[in-house]
């Protein structure tokens, strides 16, 4: 079945911690995406990708980095000067350029502090 | 960035028909309407998208104003695993496409 696969579901991180959350794809989608969602609010848009070996921040990008390196998968770390990473990370991918077309969503990673 | 307004709650009884209104006052002419659902603890699952025209698919139905200033999602006949909370999304033009989710509006189904 074609989908968005994203890994661990559960992920907890010790201070100073960097940690990566999986993201892959097998809908040959060009453009992915990470977002965060906090308890009660809706998504926020961290860094989002349009092409192999390229990314751009979105509106919270502090603290985060990703890659891009295969058409498949997005990782994203979360880094240790992320300073209040507990939240439900979303990863999502659509098709580049055709603008009504709709994004797909994974089932997400929580995150915690431990 | 054309925004979205929604109540932030409703009820429905299960079976009925579900009208879950959504207001984009400020939406410009080549932007879309689109609707996801969120189930809890789960990612967003698209349900339907429109510019101007009524559409319909397997989930539901999008009825969108004349003046497009506001739209309508319609589940025909609700059921107990459509509790879940709605995002009435105006799609941000930028080269990525990326959409802005507000709080939605819960909906909750009632046996």
């Amino acid at each position: 079945d074609g989908g968005i696969t994203q890994s661990p579901k559960y992920l907890f991180r010790k201070e100073g911690q960097n940690v990566t959350l999986s993201c892959e794809q097998n809908l040959n989608h060009d453009a992915m995406y990470w977002y965060r969602q906090d308890p009660g609010q809706g998504l926020r848009l961290i860094y989002y990708s349009q092409i192999v070996n390229d990314f751009q921040k979105g509106d919270i990008a502090e603290g985060y980095s990703v890659s891009r390196e295969k058409k498949e998968s997005f990782p994203l770390t979360v880094t240790s000067a992320q300073k209040n990473p507990t939240a439900f990370y979303l990863c999502a991918s659509s098709t580049y350029g055709a603008g009504n077309q709709p994004q797909h969503f994974g089932d997400g990673t929580r995150l915690s502090i431990l | 960035d054309a925004k979205t307004t929604q109540p932030t709650s409703m009820d429905c009884a299960e079976g009925r028909a579900a009208n879950l209104p959504c207001n984009h006052s400020t939406i410009s002419g080549n932007e879309y309407v689109y609707w996801y659902r969120q189930i809890h603890s789960q990612g967003p699952q698209y349900i339907i998208h429109g510019l101007k025209n009524n559409e319909t698919n397997e989930m539901a139905s999008l009825i969108i104003t004349e003046d497009r200033k506001s739209s309508t999602l319609i589940l025909p006949h609700a059921t107990l695993r459509d509790t879940a909370v709605y995002y009435c999304i105006v799609r941000v033009e930028t080269g990525a496409n990326n959409l802005f989710f507000g709080t939605g509006t819960r909906l909750t189904v009632i046996p």
